[in-house]
């Protein structure tokens, strides 16, 4: 079963604005990171905050993560044509196989 | 170089073939991955390698047979796929990986092999 569940599932927003897009998940993890992905290409790594973190930086992105509400948001200000793209949570958990599971993703598509 | 190079880029076979999709990295990776991404789906994990063994097997069918020749390698062997075996096969390349006490830490992933079965 996915353990990353996001929402929205497509968001659509002009070019300038700010977009957020929320992931849950359901066990406890170690880590979570951001994925983008290109329509039918690899997928290419975009932030990875740890458990005992609550908001990280990069660039344009902030991710914030409630480990109590067991909820993970990522926000792209002042969005670019360039930005359009999949993005996926994807969770690190505890167990006796430590795995990645990506969630179900969030097509995002910036008009211009 | 910080790069996961992928081979064939496409791919057709048919059920009764035998194939080999490659991925390298040279990045001193020792953590290699492979996912299968259908349409409009997120990647599922295959396998993962750790310093050259197999850690990880998510209950993949026998005719995915993956092989880790060195650190920088990572091959699936295929033989008698099914259609619903068509997809993107992923490559991924992290740090360190496996294990409970360690973080996977990022992926770097390769531009995928974009496999049909008729």
């Amino acid at each position: 079963s996915q353990q990353g569940e996001e929402d929205p599932q497509a968001l659509s927003i002009q070019e300038g604005e700010n977009a957020t897009m929320n992931c849950s998940y359901k066990t406890s993890i170690n880590n979570l990171q951001w994925y983008r992905q290109n329509s039918g290409r690899g997928l290419v790594h975009l932030i990875l905050i740890r458990s005992n973190e609550r908001e990280k930086h990069s660039g344009r992105l902030r991710v914030t993560l409630d480990t109590s509400k067991k909820s993970s948001s990522l926000l792209i200000t002042a969005s670019r044509a360039a930005d359009t793209a999949s993005y996926f949570c994807a969770t690190e958990r505890w167990s006796s196989a430590s795995k990645i599971i990506f969630g179900s993703g969030t097509r995002l598509s910036i008009r211009p | 170089d910080t790069e996961v190079t992928q081979t064939p880029k496409h791919l057709v076979m048919g059920m009764t073939n035998k194939k080999s999709l490659k991925c390298e990295q040279h990045m001193g990776h020792r953590a290699m991955y492979w996912y299968k991404q259908k349409a409009k789906k997120p990647p599922e994990l295959m396998f993962v390698y750790s310093y050259e063994k197999l850690s990880i097997n998510e209950s993949v069918p026998s005719r995915f047979s993956p092989e880790c020749p060195n650190s920088s390698l990572l091959n699936l062997h295929l033989h008698a796929l099914q259609p619903e075996d068509s997809a993107l096969y992923l490559c991924a390349s992290s740090q360190e990986g496996g294990g409970q006490a360690k973080s996977y830490n990022e992926q770097f992933f390769g531009p995928g092999t974009r496999l049909t079965v008729l």
